[in-house]
């Protein structure tokens, strides 16, 4: 079935360290995104690409990054520069941004401990 | 940047009645794509309704529309006979339509909790 895979649903981060969260998406789309959730905050935009091998820093961008190596893929690593990293990372993708709502995937808990 | 602002943090609505929840928004293009998103506890992302600023017509789906006054930069949600089903987040989205290359960001506000009673 097509879909937008996230991995892990859950994940712990010793502080100091980087850590990668998956995004993998068979629906062909060209744009795929990545948002950060915190409670009564709704969704802030970290990055987004809209093709492969570029992406733009979206609202929240410091103390992540990401590459778009493949369209399938669209990882994020959050960095020990980001200083508060716990949230629920949701990532997104659309097959035109001019056009098409974004189909999300379940999602990554980031816990740093 | 566009910014997409939800007032009511909760509502509350009875089983089989009508609740409207608001957003509002701020751009300076004309046209652009809105939409409502609905989280459940599962906490995954599904589109409720999609509504284009070109079109004067409200969006509906079934038992959800839209009342989208774009002078006002209004776009609020109205679920008529309301299930225990709907209870969840519901996000209101915006996008730009443009033909450059570095505006295709999609923004959400903050969400409304929405609660059905029995």
């Amino acid at each position: 079935d097509g879909g937008i895979t996230q991995s892990p649903k859950y994940l712990f981060r010793k502080e100091g360290q980087n850590v990668t969260l998956s995004c993998e998406q068979n629906l062909n789309h060209d744009a795929m995104y990545w948002y950060r959730q915190d409670p009564g905050q709704g969704l802030r935009l970290i990055y987004y690409s809209q093709i492969v091998n570029d992406f733009q820093k979206g609202d929240i961008a410091e103390g992540y990054s990401v590459s778009r190596e493949k369209k399938e893929s669209f990882p994020l690593t959050v960095t020990s520069a980001q200083k508060n990293p716990t949230a629920f990372y949701l990532c997104a993708s659309s097959i035109d941004p001019r056009t098409g709502s974004a189909f999300f995937g379940q999602g990554t808990r980031l816990t740093v401990v | 940047a566009q910014t997409v602002t939800q007032s009511q943090p909760e509502m509350s609505v009875q089983e089989a009645e009508t609740v409207t929840l608001s957003c509002t928004y701020d751009t300076s293009e004309s046209d652009y794509y809105l939409f409502w998103y609905k989280q459940p506890p599962s906490r995954q992302m599904i589109l409720v309704i999609r509504q284009e600023a070109y079109k004067q017509q409200n969006a509906t789906e079934n038992r959800f529309s839209v009342n989208f006054q774009k002078a006002a930069k209004s776009f609020s949600l109205k679920i008529s006979d309301s299930q225990l089903g709907d209870a969840a987040m519901y996000f209101c989205a915006y996008r730009p339509y443009s033909d450059r290359y570095n505006n295709n960001d999609m923004r959400f506000g903050a969400g409304t909790r929405l609660t059905v009673k029995p």
